[in-house]
């Protein structure tokens, strides 16, 4: 139980594009979901933590007119990434919590997007 | 912010060795998450810690959540290849967002 899904697993992009990830919880209903980005050989950094139905909350320092995000459904959110640039080239993990007290949060397999 | 620490940043051990690591914070949490991660996958949760105190084990892993509140430990015993990977430890206290330390990297040699 407790399966995250992201897709695509990977994606190559040009500058100026943009690109849509999306996360899923499998087999149970999350209402909240986080993004994270990780760059090499390092922690994961929040960007931002996704409520359905409601406004994504940003972390200090993340655009929120970059990166969009939107929670439909419970389970289901989805990253943008607008006019992407190579700096924006990174590993980008979601990650659900689920529905209840527990306050366990079971990640996705993560996203690497090359923007070039 | 809230800051964690992990030691050691990285380990090389023989394969069958056991192996300590630890995370450590400032402040308090309620609750403590052990993950590994593996080389271009997402983190996986091995153990979740809710009570000041408390010993979990999964398998050849066992936590603890430190009686402070402001530490956590994980063991693994009688290691093996597979074990290579990083551990993340994430703390959380009620009303905030998690928050996770750098890592521990494990390598283990045969």
């Amino acid at each position: 139980g407790a399966v995250v899904s992201q897709h695509p697993s990977w994606v190559i992009c040009k500058s100026g594009t943009s690109v849509k990830i999306e996360c899923r919880s499998l087999d149970f209903q999350a209402t909240t979901m986080f993004w994270y980005r990780q760059f090499p050989k390092q922690s994961l950094m929040l960007m931002a933590t996704s409520n359905e139905g409601s406004k994504a909350t940003y972390e200090q320092g993340v655009e929120k007119d970059k990166f969009l995000i939107n929670h439909a459904s419970l389970t289901l959110s989805t990253l943008t990434v607008t006019s992407a640039h190579p700096e924006d080239s990174s590993f980008y993990i979601c990650s659900a919590k689920t529905v209840g007290n527990s306050y366990e949060q079971y990640f996705g397999p993560g996203t690497r997007l090359t923007v070039t | 912010g809230q800051q964690l620490n992990q030691s050691p940043q990285s380990m090389f051990i023989q394969e069958g060795e056991d192996v300590s690591m630890n995370c450590t914070s400032s402040s308090i949490f309620n609750t403590w998450l052990w993950y590994k991660q593996d080389p271009g996958e997402g983190p996986v949760l091995l153990i979740a810690l809710y009570k000041a105190g408390e010993l979990t084990s999964n398998g050849r892993l066992t936590a603890q959540f430190g009686i402070t509140r402001k530490d956590s430990f994980l063991n693994i015993s009688a290691s093996i290849p597979s074990d290579v990977g990083i551990y993340f430890c994430a703390g959380h206290l009620n009303g905030q967002n998690f928050v996770f330390g750098p890592g521990t990297r494990l390598s283990v040699l045969p």
